[in-house]
């Protein structure tokens, strides 16, 4: 079946570092790829998204490029801020799951003034 | 604004007891989904409901039941409540565009 695999966290980082949370998945067929952020006590929150091959998702200097041909969907950002840290989950809706999401286990960012 | 809300949002109850999590969208939206968010395991899907009088199960929907009346309504209940299913659960609405828009979600302790 679909799933997918993100890197363990957490992630520690100082201010105005470059973030990478690496997300690969296995489907069948043409999955549409997203990233959530959940912020501490509250639900998700789509970061981006991306429906099909070499489409490249960006969002409040977030971005993250579909790759059919590495299966993955990384996330990355240019100069974290403190405000970013979150716990970020990577997820696919394909045709094993209709619309519902399959998630990822989720990543934490912990960034550091 | 368009809204999902999910009451209670803290819940604490004891083994057997059954419970009900409401959830109520104003999006207008067909697809509703319950997930569960564990430590280690992200969200998983527990049911899913494309529309009026339709209800799937997901992933993990053992011990747990919904059911669809109208647009704008999915309660997850348990029926039986175990301390396996102290989790925190989230509700959600999506459009065909599979996007979805999550509810704030409701802490579930089962003593």
């Amino acid at each position: 079946g679909d799933s997918v695999t993100q890197m363990e966290g957490p992630v520690t980082l100082s201010e105005e570092a470059f973030l990478t949370i690496n997300c690969t998945y296995t489907a069948t067929g043409y999955p549409s790829l997203f990233w959530y952020v959940q912020y501490p006590g509250e639900g998700l929150q789509l970061l981006l998204k991306a429906t099909k091959a070499d489409d490249k998702g960006s969002n409040k200097g977030f971005e993250a490029t579909y790759r059919k041909e590495t299966t993955s969907f990384h996330l990355e950002k240019g100069s974290v801020q403190v405000s970013d840290s979150a716990v970020y989950f990577c997820a696919l809706s394909g045709s094993n799951s209709g619309y519902a999401l399959n998630f990822g286990k989720g990543t934490s960012l912990l960034v550091t003034p | 604004d368009a809204e999902i809300t999910q009451s209670p949002r803290h819940k604490i109850t004891e083994t057997g007891r059954q419970v009900t999590l409401a959830c109520h969208q104003t999006w207008n939206h067909n697809n509703m989904f319950w997930y569960r968010q564990d430590l280690g395991h992200g969200l998983r899907l527990i049911h899913y409901s494309y529309g009026v009088q339709d209800t799937n199960k997901g992933e993990v929907s053992d011990g747990y039941s919904v059911s669809r009346s109208n647009t704008e309504d999915l309660p997850l209940t348990l029926e039986s409540a175990a301390s396996s299913q102290t989790s925190v659960y989230f509700c959600a609405t999506g459009d065909s565009g599979y996007e979805q828009y999550f509810g704030p979600g409701t802490r579930l302790t089962v003593t």
